[in-house]
């Protein structure tokens, strides 16, 4: 069965930097675009952004272009979402899922990862 | 593309038949998906292609619509239903997701 696993809950500070990470198993990581989606506190699902595994070939959202990195490591099947200088305001919890198909649905979601970023 | 949903919210009881719409800022063609969040957890595809049922959802919901206006309904609300409900849009390269309807037992 597909499955993908997301990283733990994070508290860091403004200023610092942060990785998290989404694993994928039981398909071809290669071969499916994944996606990032965030969600603030009491709020909806935001697009961020999403890339291809198989050439790394990435898009981000116009309020995120800039502000975060997407990237993949083939060779272990897990997807990246890294912020150089963390702010208040990227308190949220991230999602990473599945895109099904090219302009498909995200089909396959990880459990989401809390970032609370305070002083 | 702006994706807005109506209602924002809603109240209903089981067994009511429960309407939501998705209208597109422009058009999007079929590219439009359904997904069901309950609190704490991460959101389900319910719907994908505006009407294709997802392998494991219940019959009792359904999608129609193309071009710019769309609409999620279920038959039948069950306990289990009462849930958040956002519309997505994967027409272009740049994707986005409606504002929520939030389905809440009267």
């Amino acid at each position: 069965e597909v499955q993908v696993v997301q990283s733990g809950a994070e508290v860091k500070k403004p200023g610092e930097s942060l990785k998290i990470s989404c694993k994928a198993s039981e398909y071809s990581f290669t071969n499916y675009w994944i996606g990032w989606v965030r969600q603030m506190p009491g709020k909806g699902l935001e697009w961020m952004g999403f890339i291809y595994p198989g050439d790394s070939n990435t898009r981000y959202g116009p309020s995120f272009q800039g502000q975060v990195t997407i990237s993949a490591d083939k060779s272990i099947s897990t997807a990246y979402l890294q912020w150089s200088s963390l702010k208040a305001s990227d308190t949220a919890i991230y999602y990473c899922a599945r895109i099904s198909r090219a302009y498909g649905p995200f089909d396959y979601w990880g459990q989401g990862t809390l970032v609370t970023v305070s002083s | 593309i702006q994706l807005t949903q109506s209602p924002s919210s809603l109240s209903a009881s089981v067994g009511d038949r429960v309407t939501i719409t998705c209208r597109a800022s422009q058009s999007i063609s079929t590219y439009l998906n359904w997904y069901q969040q309950k609190p704490g957890k991460a959101p389900k595809l319910l719907i994908y292609a505006a009407s294709s049922l997802q392998s494991g959802v219940p019959s009792r919901f359904s999608g129609s619509g193309s071009v710019t206006d769309f609409t999620l309904t279920i038959s039948s609300l069950q306990p289990e239903d009462f849930a958040t409900y956002y519309c997505q849009q994967s027409s272009s390269a740049m994707w986005t997701f409606g504002q929520g309807t939030e389905v809440e037992i009267k």
